[in-house]
């Protein structure tokens, strides 16, 4: 089974504070994905990256940055966290497009990050 | 840019009764999934659809791409608390490395 794991379920900062959030998958996946997830606005996604140290701006990339340094991770950084990134952060990994179709992503449990 | 619109965003229900969650794109999409999210926990893959006028069926599930592909539907036929979450849609952009998601539909079922 497809594994991706996140470092931590819940997470406090205080405002300003500096925050990873860690991704690892064991499926060798190409793609990786991080998400915010808030009530009624669905999946938005911050930052994609589809190899080692590429990385893609999303929908929604402002205040936050990414690294992806080694195949099976991908960290999301919070350079100086804020109230209004308090939400539910999910990571996913997927296969790389074969044969011009799609691969299903496979999403981590998610951290829930309350900034104070 | 392009954009996938799920209705409704909720959905009451008795036990036993039907539901339904409807997806529209703004563009033609080459295939386009579906995802349950439980309560507390997270996005899950269903189902994939690729071509044109696809019916899929998983037991009570059943799954329609619409001929032009720019609609999609998952009807559950006969609801049960196992079924309660909320349902997305999502549609790969046209540079293929990222999906557009709708918003989803979570399915309460009434007491």
């Amino acid at each position: 089974d497809v594994k991706v794991t996140q470092s931590s379920r819940y997470l406090v900062k205080r405002t300003g504070e500096k925050v990873f959030l860690e991704c690892v998958q064991d499926m060798d996946h190409e793609n990786m994905f991080w998400y915010r997830q808030d009530p009624g606005l669905g999946l938005r996604l911050i930052y994609f990256s589809y190899d080692v140290k590429m990385k893609e701006k999303g929908d929604i990339p402002e205040g936050y940055s990414v690294s992806r340094e080694k195949k099976e991770r991908f960290s999301l950084i919070l350079e100086s966290a804020s109230t209004n990134q308090t939400s539910m952060y999910l990571c996913a990994s997927s296969q790389g497009i074969a044969g011009g179709l799609y691969n299903e992503q496979f999403f981590g449990p998610g951290t829930r990050l309350t900034v104070l | 840019g392009q954009q996938v619109m799920q209705i409704p965003q909720y959905q009451h229900v008795q036990e036993g009764e039907d539901f339904t969650t409807y997806c529209n794109s703004s563009t033609t999409l080459s295939n386009i999934q579906w995802y349950k999210q439980r309560p507390g926990g997270h996005p899950v893959f269903l189902i994939q659809l690729v071509k044109s006028g696809e019916v899929k069926k998983q037991k009570r599930l059943t799954f329609q791409f619409g001929e032009a592909k720019k609609n999609s539907s998952l009807h559950i036929t006969a609801t049960q608390t196992t079924d309660v979450g909320t349902y997305f849609c999502a549609g790969p952009m046209d540079s293929n490395y990222q999906l557009i998601w709708g918003a989803g539909t979570k399915l309460i079922i009434k007491p």
